[in-house]
């Protein structure tokens, strides 16, 4: 398979543990923010979005939570499966006055 | 509904040829973006087309160029290839211009020897 990131920060996780990803982003103006998964051989894959008037948004399985004073973000995902290993990737924009920007990623890996 | 369609998968060349990858959105979706992913750089922005306009364009040389036509198909263009072009080129696309997901293909690859 293909690497998207040879040294990204890695979270390792027992099958049906909860798992927490995070991404800090730096840009104030930033109003609108997605993650996403990717794996190997595939193309990013939306997960959950969420706008700066919220602070949370639930999906299947999945939490977004957004704390704009510290300007940090997290997903939270229950019941971690096998076939949530992947990197996973927060991207930010402001209105679409700027395109998406990318974080760096984090290897999610689930131990069954 | 069909999703992004990038051709070709995979793509080898030589240094200092040109290439030109294409990329088909989902069904009614006129913004289109392509994105380099490379291991130590991860997700770079190229360009944002909408409505064959493009709306932003991220800091790569020249060499880079794109386009989208009127049934908002897009492709995009490197010339005089360098080692350092060496990337999965992702394109995704969008119903709007702006704060709405983008929807991704399974990219390019494209190896520069």
């Amino acid at each position: 398979g293909e690497s998207v990131g040879l040294h990204l920060p890695t979270l390792s996780v027992q099958e049906g543990d909860n798992s927490i990803i995070n991404c800090a982003y730096s840009n104030s103006a930033s109003d609108y923010f997605i993650w996403y998964k990717q794996e190997s051989g595939k193309g990013p894959q939306f997960i959950i979005d969420i706008r700066s008037n919220m602070d949370k948004r639930q999906g299947q399985r999945v939490t977004v939570l957004l704390n704009k004073t510290v300007k940090h973000l997290s997903l939270q995902i229950a019941a971690t499966q096998p076939g949530d290993s992947a990197v996973y990737f927060c991207a930010e924009n402001d209105s679409g006055n700027t395109p998406l920007v990318f974080g760096k990623g984090t290897r999610l890996s689930v131990i069954a | 509904k069909a999703g992004v369609t990038q051709t070709p998968r995979y793509l080898i060349k030589t240094r200092g040829q040109q290439v030109t990858l294409s990329c088909s959105p989902i069904s009614g979706h006129r913004s289109v973006s392509w994105y380099q992913q490379t291991p130590g750089q991860g997700l770079q922005f190229l360009f944002e087309y909408f409505s064959e306009t493009q709306r932003n364009k991220g800091n790569f040389p020249g060499r880079f160029s794109g386009r989208q036509f009127s049934n908002s198909r897009s492709e995009m263009n490197v010339s005089t290839l360098e080692l350092g072009d060496s990337a999965l080129y992702l394109c995704a696309s969008s119903l709007e211009w702006g704060n709405s997901p983008l929807h991704f293909g399974n990219g390019t690859r494209l190896t520069v020897t």
